[in-house]
């Protein structure tokens, strides 16, 4: 599984957009890359996943380029309510067996 | 019903009391996991059923850690003689389980239950 760093922490104010780098040089041609937000005393939550250029939903978009050796988790005009943990996973979405790797994650602060 | 329900939210042990802890998967998924979250940390995974078949339980921390889901359904996690290492939140996850299928299977998360050994 590839290895994946992302920033420790983010701060930002409400209103801003947000944008949280992740590096996953190893990445291998079958992953597949995921996002996943976690608040505070609940569990993780999907909220997107890409191949390759950018995919949009209602909540992020994920911005990647050629290489796939990086991925970018946009959040538009943040709010209070984004403050939570964002974790950036790598993997073949193919088996479903598979157990998903978390890393540290990156905290995101959101101020008034 | 609606999400991953986990029981008890809260649990505070002596050190060497056994405890249980439960997850119920949302209905109809295939797929179940552990994770282990400890403070500041992402989940660790600990162990994954298909059905009612234990098929991966190489993140168990020690032979004090069981986990079953006799039925497929409702999973279990047990810990033995627990540790004040142990002191973490446990995490359950849920998912479809489609096999052979290039749709991501998507792990629903519990709240967690949250232990604490003293």
């Amino acid at each position: 599984l590839a290895k994946t760093t992302q920033p420790i922490s983010m701060d930002s104010y409400e209103g801003q957009e947000v944008n949280i780098t992740c590096s996953h040089n190893n990445i291998a041609t079958n992953d597949y890359i995921t996002w996943y937000q976690q608040f505070p005393s609940q569990g993780p939550r999907f909220i997107i996943q890409g191949y390759k250029t950018k995919v949009t939903n209602e909540v992020a978009s994920l911005f990647i380029p050629a290489d796939r050796k990086s991925s970018t988790l946009s959040l538009p005009r943040v709010s209070l309510s984004d403050t939570a943990v964002y974790y950036c996973l790598v993997g073949d979405p193919r088996y479903n067996t598979d157990k998903l790797i978390f890393g540290t994650g990156t905290r995101l602060q959101v101020f008034p | 019903g609606a999400g991953v329900s986990q029981s008890p939210r809260y649990k505070v042990a002596k050190r060497g009391q056994d405890v249980a802890l439960r997850c119920d998967p949302i209905s109809g998924h295939v797929s179940l996991f552990w994770y282990q979250q400890a403070l500041g940390q992402g989940p660790e995974f600990l162990t994954y059923f298909q059905n009612e078949a234990q098929l991966d339980k190489s993140g168990l921390p020690s032979d004090r850690f069981f986990a079953e889901r006799p039925e497929g359904s409702v999973s279990t996690l047990k810990i033995q003689r627990t540790q004040q290492e142990d002191s973490a939140v446990y995490l359950c996850a849920s998912s479809l389980g489609l096999a052979g299928s290039w749709s991501y299977n998507e792990q629903f998360f519990g709240p967690g239950t949250r232990l604490t050994v003293l």
